[in-house]
């Protein structure tokens, strides 16, 4: 089974901090890798898709960054609030059309 | 509006019977999805259907069954069968495999 990391589980930042964590996959045979968020009592909602060695896109206060070469993508939030208290998934597809594999997780609480 | 229906949001169930959770969709996508997430851990893939009329197992399948009889809907059943099946369940669906994953709310199920 194919395994996808993500760190740390879990996180507590102050409100206006900025943090980030870390997506980690096997580098052979990359398609696409997905971040989403997922708020308590709600969907999980896609925030990117990446697809090419490099990508970086960013919404908002969010950004994210692809490395397919070393097999990570980091998650960026630059002033944290409180309504970006989640936990954010990250989700690999190795081939066209395949299933995507998520990671763990990282729970992020921003304290106010 | 267009989206993805999960019922119930919270089912109990007795040892020994068939429970059948539902999941539809009206976003006219191919692809739907059945996951199941335990305390601590990733979303683990169950079922999952390309196509109307066919399916595939995930990594998780024994003791699950599913149809796609129609495209909008994507059923599942968690039989006797299977050891342990107090859960939270997650479908999605999606489009075009290069897009996003759209996800219903949930059900949580309790064997009582």
């Amino acid at each position: 089974i194919l395994n996808v990391e993500q760190s740390p589980q879990s996180l507590h930042v102050q409100e206006g901090d900025s943090t980030n964590f870390t997506c980690s996959f096997p580098s052979s045979n990359f398609y696409a890798l997905h971040w989403y968020r997922w708020e308590t009592a709600k969907s999980p909602e896609a925030l990117f898709v990446m697809t090419l060695n490099g990508d970086e896109k960013k919404k908002g206060r969010i950004s994210a960054t692809l490395n397919t070469k070393e097999g990570y993508s980091y998650l960026y939030i630059k002033g944290s609030q409180p309504e970006d208290s989640a936990t954010y998934l990250c989700a690999l597809a190795r081939h066209y059309g395949q299933n995507f594999v998520f990671g763990p997780g990282t729970r992020l609480s921003v304290l106010p | 509006d267009g989206g993805i229906t999960q019922s119930p949001k919270y089912l109990f169930r007795k040892e020994g019977q068939n429970v059948t959770l539902s999941c539809e969709q009206n976003l006219n996508h191919d692809a739907m999805y059945w996951y199941r997430q335990d305390p601590g851990q990733g979303l683990r893939l169950i079922y999952y259907s390309q196509i109307v009329n066919d399916f595939q197992k995930g990594d998780i399948a024994e003791g699950y069954s599913v149809s796609r009889e129609k495209k909008e809907s994507f059923p599942l059943t968690v039989t006797s069968a299977q050891k342990n099946p107090t859960a939270f369940y997650l479908c999605a669906s999606r489009g075009d495999p290069n897009t996003e994953a759209f996800f219903g709310q949930g059900t949580r199920l309790t064997v009582v």
